[in-house]
C-alpha cells in the first residue's frame, strides 16, 4: 500500500525559512512531487525528486532521502503570497498514478 | 484558455439523480486522471486512463464510472449520487516520461443534498 504524511499546518513569518517535512511508503518508487494549491485553485506542480539530493529552483528546494522514505520542501524568503498549501506525492512503479498526502497549509503572517 | 478544461465548475444536485463531469484538454496527453479531494483527506485518485480503451481504478472508484471517449477527453459519472460524494473534483493530464507532471483543471464543485 501507499501513505503518505505530512504535517497538517504550519506558520512563518514574511522574509523567513520555512521546511515541509514529508514521509512515504510506496509499493514501489518512481519519484516524489510537491505541488502548490492556492485556496479555491487547482494544484500546480512544484518539484520533483527522484534520485536522492537537494534539487534548488528559485526560492524553493526540495530534498529527498529514498532509504529513509522522507522529503521536505524548503520556501525561503517567505513572501505573503506563498500561504497555500503543499501537497507531497509519490509516484509508485512505472510511473502510473500519483498518491498525494493530505497537504500541509502554510500561513504566512507579517 | 485553460489546457484542461472541466464542466460544469459548480453543480448542486439531489440524492440518486444522475451526474457527468467532463473534462477535455488540449495538452496532446495520453494519460488522464481524476482526483476528488476532500478537506483533511487531500487529493484521492478515483479513475485513471493512458488511451482511449484503456480505464484503471483508482482508490476510490466505488460510485463512479469513467468513460475515454477520446484521446481529450474524460468524463465522470456518478450513477446515483449520494451526499457523501460532495466534493471538489479535480481532471488532470500528463505527458508520463520522466517526471509524470500533473496539471490540473479548475475542479469542479459538486454538492449533493
Amino acid at each position: 500500500g501507499q501513505n503518505i504524511d505530512q504535517p497538517t499546518e504550519m506558520t512563518a513569518t514574511e522574509g523567513a525559512i520555512v521546511q515541509i517535512n514529508c514521509t512515504y511508503q510506496t509499493s514501489g518508487f518512481n519519484g516524489l512531487f510537491w505541488y502548490q494549491q492556492h485556496a479555491g485553485e487547482a494544484p500546480t506542480f512544484l518539484s520533483y525528486n527522484v534520485l536522492d539530493g537537494l534539487e534548488e529552483k528559485g526560492r524553493f528546494s526540495s530534498f529527498l532521502s529514498r532509504s529513509k522514505g522522507y522529503s521536505y520542501l524548503l520556501l525561503k524568503e517567505l513572501q505573503m503570497k506563498d500561504s497555500a498549501s503543499y501537497l507531497c506525492a509519490s509516484t509508485g512503479t512505472g510511473g502510473f498514478k500519483t498518491i498525494f498526502g493530505a497537504g500541509t497549509r502554510l500561513f504566512v503572517k507579517a | 484558455d485553460a489546457d484542461v478544461t472541466q464542466t460544469p465548475r459548480n453543480r448542486i444536485t439531489k440524492t440518486g439523480k444522475r451526474i457527468m463531469l467532463e473534462c477535455s484538454q488540449t495538452k496532446g496527453h495520453d494519460r488522464m486522471y481524476w482526483y476528488r479531494q476532500d478537506p483533511g483527506l487531500g487529493l484521492r485518485l478515483i479513475y485513471y486512463s493512458f488511451d482511449v480503451k484503456d480505464i484503471n481504478k483508482g482508490e476510490i472508484s466505488d460510485g463512479y464510472s469513467v468513460s475515454r471517449q477520446a484521446q481529450a477527453k474524460f468524463s465522470l459519472s456518478l450513477e446515483s449520487a449520494i451526499p457523501n460524494q460532495t466534493a471538489l473534483y479535480f481532471c488532470a493530464t500528463s505527458a508520463g516520461g520522466r517526471t509524470g507532471e500533473l496539471f490540473f483543471g479548475e475542479g469542479s464543485r459538486l454538492t449533493v443534498l
